[in-house]
């Protein structure tokens, strides 16, 4: 079965700077897709950022990136020059190449200080 | 504008009276799928379906109905609701089944059974 771990419920960044909320995963499939998702206090699900299990080069677009270590199943997002917009929910999510389903993590919430 | 719709948006009703919430996709996708969001937990699906007349359970299926008889609606039924399936609810959309796609959420459904 897969799994996702997210181990910071909250976390608080003071505006501008760089933060890096956590993700590990547990699959036995060598083929899988991990993303991150956004939920600001209006409540819909945005997409951030997609990395695929083959993909040699870290995932980045715009001020997120994605640290992805293969060996130790984590895949950790990267948000750079923190705004007071990101505060947010953040999940992040997989999806093994043997099932069907988007498996979520429990989620951290982002605060970002003025 | 490619989306995806969700109605209604909220929703209090009483326990056993059944309930639709609609789905629909403008994009052609082939995958559709139903979430439920609970403090702490995440996002668990609900059901999937990978194409018209194709639909599978999720994590958590139980008091839950889908049906897929065209391709861009997938209305979510619950015959009979009780009060631990209040929660808010996102049905989603891929353009394939596969690892390497995301998925678009709709605005979600905040529903709460009394």
């Amino acid at each position: 079965a897969q799994k996702i771990t997210q181990t910071q419920p909250g976390m608080f960044v003071q505006e501008k700077e760089a933060v890096t909320l956590d993700c590990t995963y547990d699959t036995s499939d060598q083929s899988y897709g991990l993303f991150w998702y956004k939920q600001p206090s209006s409540g819909e699900m945005i997409f951030l950022i997609y990395q695929g299990s083959y993909d040699e080069q870290n995932a980045t677009e715009g001020r997120y990136s994605l640290n992805f270590q293969k060996a130790r199943k984590s895949a950790n997002l990267v948000i750079s020059a923190s705004q007071l917009g990101d505060s947010a929910m953040y999940f992040c999510a997989m999806r093994p190449g043997s099932a069907r389903q988007l498996t979520f993590g429990s989620g951290t919430q982002l605060t970002v200080l003025p | 504008e490619a989306q995806v719709t969700q109605n209604p948006r909220y929703l209090i009703t009483v326990t056993g009276k059944k309930l639709t919430v609609t789905c629909s996709q403008n994009m052609n996708h082939e995958y559709m799928s139903w979430y439920r969001q609970d403090p702490g937990l995440g996002l668990r699906q609900i059901y999937y379906s990978m194409n018209v007349e194709v639909t599978d359970k999720g994590d958590v299926p139980e008091g839950y109905k889908v049906s897929r008889k065209e391709k861009r609606n997938f209305p979510l039924i619950l015959e009979s609701p009780s009060p631990n399936q209040t929660s808010l609810y996102f049905c989603a959309s891929s353009p394939r089944t596969g690892w390497k796609y995301e998925q678009y959420f709709g605005p979600g459904t905040r529903l709460t059974v009394t």
